[in-house]
């Protein structure tokens, strides 16, 4: 597609609850990643995938947080028992893979836990 | 682990007025990238910064990579309302693929 693609744009979801975020890159980009915007704040890393290679995993921030991406195409990130805590806009991104390219990123989904 | 900061949080002026925000990482950065977020919106990719040293201009915007590549700032002379929104460097290190996002600098403008 044109651009980096993710839904819902907007889920609330009771705590306790399992959320399931969608993202969508731009076709030929072969990183994607997940970063979490807590409002008004910077963007705080998760994790990103590269082609077949083992993600980098290292800013998941509990085991309840867990993403797959299928090949170069969609991924997923999923919450599970969702806490308050949880409340953000998760940002997708991708790019084509080397250290000379800029991030395109998605609208976002806001994750709100009531 | 790596982390980058970022100079001010908050800057308000009056358009027309010059703008400045400055990031230092903790660790030499083999390259340096800057994007704006505007209100309600997604950060979008302005400029990548690589050499020691390196200065680059987009029309009012200059941005500078610092010479031991640990630093970087983003000049705007004479702000318009377009320019309001957030500026965020992120950084990489030799090696990685992933950004380090600096905390932003959120700059609004009076008109």
């Amino acid at each position: 597609g044109a651009g980096v693609s993710q839904s819902p744009s907007n889920k609330v979801t009771e705590k306790g609850k399992d959320v399931e975020l969608r993202c969508d890159p731009i076709s030929g980009h072969t990183a994607l990643y997940w970063y979490r915007q807590s409002l008004g704040q910077g963007l705080e890393f998760l994790i990103y995938f590269q082609g077949n290679s083992a993600p980098d995993k290292s800013g998941l921030p509990s085991d309840r947080f867990s993403a797959e991406r299928t090949g170069e195409s969609v991924s997923t990130l999923t919450i599970q028992r969702t806490q308050q805590e949880d409340s953000a806009v998760y940002l997708c991104a991708s790019s084509l893979w080397g250290q000379a390219t800029g991030y395109t990123f998605g609208s976002g989904t806001r994750l709100t836990v009531v | 682990g790596q982390q980058v900061m970022q100079i001010p949080q908050y800057q308000h002026v009056q358009e027309g007025e010059d703008f400045t925000t400055y990031c230092n990482s903790s660790t030499t950065l083999s390259n340096i990238q800057w994007y704006k977020q505007r209100p309600g919106g997604h950060p979008v990719f302005l400029i990548q910064l690589v050499k020691s040293g390196e200065v680059k201009k987009q029309k009012r915007l200059t941005f500078q990579f610092g010479e031991a590549k640990k630093n970087s700032s983003l000049h705007i002379t004479a702000t318009q309302t377009t320019d309001v929104g957030t500026y965020f460097c992120a950084g990489r290190i030799q090696g990685a693929q992933k950004l380090v996002f600096g905390q932003g600098t959120r700059l609004t403008i009076n008109p």
